[in-house]
């Protein structure tokens, strides 16, 4: 069974500073990866999705797939206190199917100005 | 385009009531998911619909959790005899094919006393 382990559990940055989270997955055929926010009380917004190794940038956010490493991180540029959330790492595909997405549990990013 | 809607944002209830959720997905988009969201957790499926089908509820506890898609749009899920260990946050997210991306509405908060 598939399993996905974020660190750290949170992470406080500057405003400006980059922030950098990690996911590491446990079924290494797995083939979709994305990165979700979760502010308070409402639902999931998906910042980025990768599905081979490298870089894919949308905007300020930079997720990193590094499969035989079983690993992929998110960079945040410039961080700004409205960025201030729980991230959340989801894998799928393989195994699973790719409708199945394994969560992890969350970093919880605090921006302070 | 409006987004998921799910109703009602938050329910209290004391151990042993029923309570149900309801979930408005995005027009047109045929496959429907239910996720679970445990505080500090990640959401962890539930259940899945292709239209009014269902795909895959081998993680939904079937002796109180019911989850229906009559007409393929609006869906319920529906928790009988509600225990302490279901307080968590119940998700909704559509997708319009297999495999594409899921979009998630706001949630339902639930807590039981």
């Amino acid at each position: 069974q598939q399993k996905v382990q974020q660190s750290p559990e949170s992470l406080t940055v500057s405003e400006g500073a980059m922030a950098s989270l990690n996911c590491t997955f446990s079924d290494g055929t797995s083939n979709n990866f994305r990165w979700y926010r979760q502010h308070s009380a409402k639902g999931l917004e998906v910042l980025v999705s990768i599905f081979s190794d490298g870089e894919k940038e949308e905007g300020r956010f930079t997720a990193h797939l590094n499969r035989a490493n079983l690993h992929v991180s998110l960079h945040i540029r410039e961080p700004q206190p409205s960025d201030s959330a729980v991230y959340l790492c989801a894998v799928s595909g393989a195994t699973g199917g790719n409708n199945k997405l394994t969560f992890g549990q969350g970093t919880v990013l605090s921006v302070i100005p | 385009e409006a987004g998921v809607t799910q109703s009602p944002r938050y329910a209290v209830l004391q151990e042993g009531q029923a309570v149900s959720f309801w979930c408005d997905p995005i027009s047109g988009h045929d496959t429907l998911y239910w996720y679970q969201q445990p505080r500090d957790q990640g959401p962890q499926l539930l259940v899945y619909f292709r239209d009014e089908a269902v795909i895959d509820n081998s993680q939904l506890p079937s002796d109180r959790f019911s989850a229906v898609r009559p007409k393929g749009t609006n869906s319920t899920l529906k928790i009988q005899s509600a225990k302490q260990g279901d307080t968590a946050t119940y998700l909704c997210a559509s997708s319009l094919i297999n495999y594409a991306e899921q979009f998630f509405g706001p949630g339902t908060r639930l807590t039981v006393l």
